[in-house]
């Protein structure tokens, strides 16, 4: 099983849905993150947690939400869905203390289309 | 807030020729440093990353980058670039709200 589990894997959805995406991980890491990724544009920061009671705006936090539910899980929603939010997301660990480097270990994406 | 850019959006080389790519930071202290690879239809593998001590690290893949605090750059090279290359290269910088470069796509010439 993998380390970071994003589902769902592919969504189509339509404008003005609510839309969540999952993720779930199993390495014990405090840091959780939320990117999307556009062809020409890289991996932007959505949200990003440190620990459960921590949350904070990434770069392009308009139209979403998260939530960390525990350690283990941070979800990302959009309360509305528009096609611009049509994107690669990527959820990500890491664990700046134990580990020392603060590397991101990657979910395998979720691919969500919004008509 | 911190932020990478990385100049070049595509570049082209021969199979066996060397590689560079740029990344230039900006950070208010000492960053930590990654170089990330995406192959078309994958996820993000780490190449190599920086964050202390001796300012050439190596990475895997035959990949080294080389920190220089004057220049706010952090390049991945590489002496000899093989077809499985090819790929999108990611530059990042951290530890905390981790962002990255828009990227640079490798295609590799036979």
């Amino acid at each position: 099983d993998a380390d970071v589990t994003q589902t769902p894997r592919n969504r189509i959805t339509k404008t003005g849905k609510r839309i969540m995406l999952e993720c779930s991980q199993t390495k014990g890491h405090d840091r959780m993150y939320w990117y999307r990724q556009d062809p020409g544009l890289g991996l932007r920061l959505i949200y990003y947690s440190f620990d459960v009671k921590d949350i904070n705006k990434g770069e392009i936090s308009d139209g979403y939400s998260v939530s960390r539910q525990a350690q283990a899980k941070f979800s990302l929603s959009l309360e509305s869905a528009i096609p611009n939010q049509t994107a690669l997301y990527f959820c990500a660990t890491s664990d700046l203390m134990s580990s020392n480097t603060g590397e991101l270990f990657f979910g395998e994406g979720s691919r969500l289309t919004v008509l | 807030a911190q932020s990478v850019t990385q100049p070049d959006i595509h570049i082209t080389v021969s199979e066996g020729a060397s590689l560079e790519l740029r990344c230039n930071y900006s950070y208010g202290a000492t960053p930590y440093l990654f170089w990330y690879v995406q192959s078309p239809g994958q996820g993000l593998q780490l190449l190599l990353k920086y964050f202390s001590g001796d300012t050439l690290v190596q990475g895997i893949k035959g990949f080294e980058a080389e920190f220089k605090r004057s220049q706010s750059s952090f390049n991945l090279r590489k002496p000899s670039v093989h077809w499985s290359d090819a790929a999108e290269y990611f530059c990042a910088v951290g530890p905390n709200d981790m962002r990255f470069g828009a990227g640079t796509r490798l295609t590799v010439k036979p």
